[in-house]
């Protein structure tokens, strides 16, 4: 069955640091990958795709993104995090007939 | 108005109570989606429109009842809700019916079932 785990329910880092969110899907054939992100009281916002060619994909806000299809792992990163970046993170493959199947979310928190 | 938008934004409703959210496209897309948002749980997918017409219920009881009347609008009428229906919905578009498309996300209705 297809499915998305974010192992990390919560992170708290320095502003500054870098960023590294984790995700894991399960999917029979070749995945299409989402990261997107919720701020409080808002809808969800795209921040990068992959579903074909290069596996490092750029997205908005300076994060990008790794497809590791031998780990089966789709891992959200940035260099430096900002204080705005504090939102909640969620993961997404797309499957057949635009079903879309999202992870549980991480939640990020950043310190001063 | 630009985007995604949903109203009301609130809603307290009895059990026996009917509603309806609204969802309002403004992107020219020809899909559009229902989803639930509890805490600490995944997104979970209720309905999907395409070109005005049904093509996923996800398994969701028959009190959630869906209407498209055009690509710009879709509802969730509801009724009997059970306290456990208690949470975020979120209406989403996208361009077409696949799953590359980006999704573009309203603020949802947080619903309270009392």
């Amino acid at each position: 069955a297809q499915s998305v785990t974010q192992p990390d329910i919560h992170i708290t880092v320095s502003e500054g640091a870098s960023l590294e969110l984790r995700c894991n899907y399960s999917y029979g054939a070749t995945p299409y990958l989402f990261w997107y992100v919720q701020s409080p009281g808002q809808g969800l916002q795209l921040l990068l795709k992959y579903f074909s060619g290069d596996t490092l994909v750029q997205g908005i806000k300076g994060f990008e993104a790794e497809f590791k299809r031998s780990q089966s792992s789709f891992n959200l990163r940035k260099p430096s995090v900002h204080w705005s970046d504090a939102a909640e993170y969620f993961c997404a493959v797309g499957g057949n007939f635009n079903k879309f199947y999202f992870g549980s979310g991480t939640k990020l928190n950043v310190k001063p | 108005e630009t985007g995604v938008t949903q109203t009301p934004r609130h809603l307290v409703m009895g059990m026996t109570n009917k509603k309806s959210l609204k969802c309002e496209q403004h992107l020219g897309h020809n899909a559009m989606y229902w989803y639930k948002q509890s805490a600490k749980k995944p997104l979970e997918l209720m309905f999907v429109y395409n070109f005005k017409e049904q093509t996923e219920n996800n398994s969701v009881p028959s009190r959630f009842s869906p209407e498209c009347p055009n690509s710009s609008h879709l509802f969730l009428h509801l009724h009997t809700l059970q306290p456990e229906d208690s949470a975020l919905y979120l209406c989403a578009s996208s361009p077409g019916g696949t799953s590359i498309d980006e999704q573009f996300f309203g603020p949802g209705t947080r619903l309270t079932v009392l």
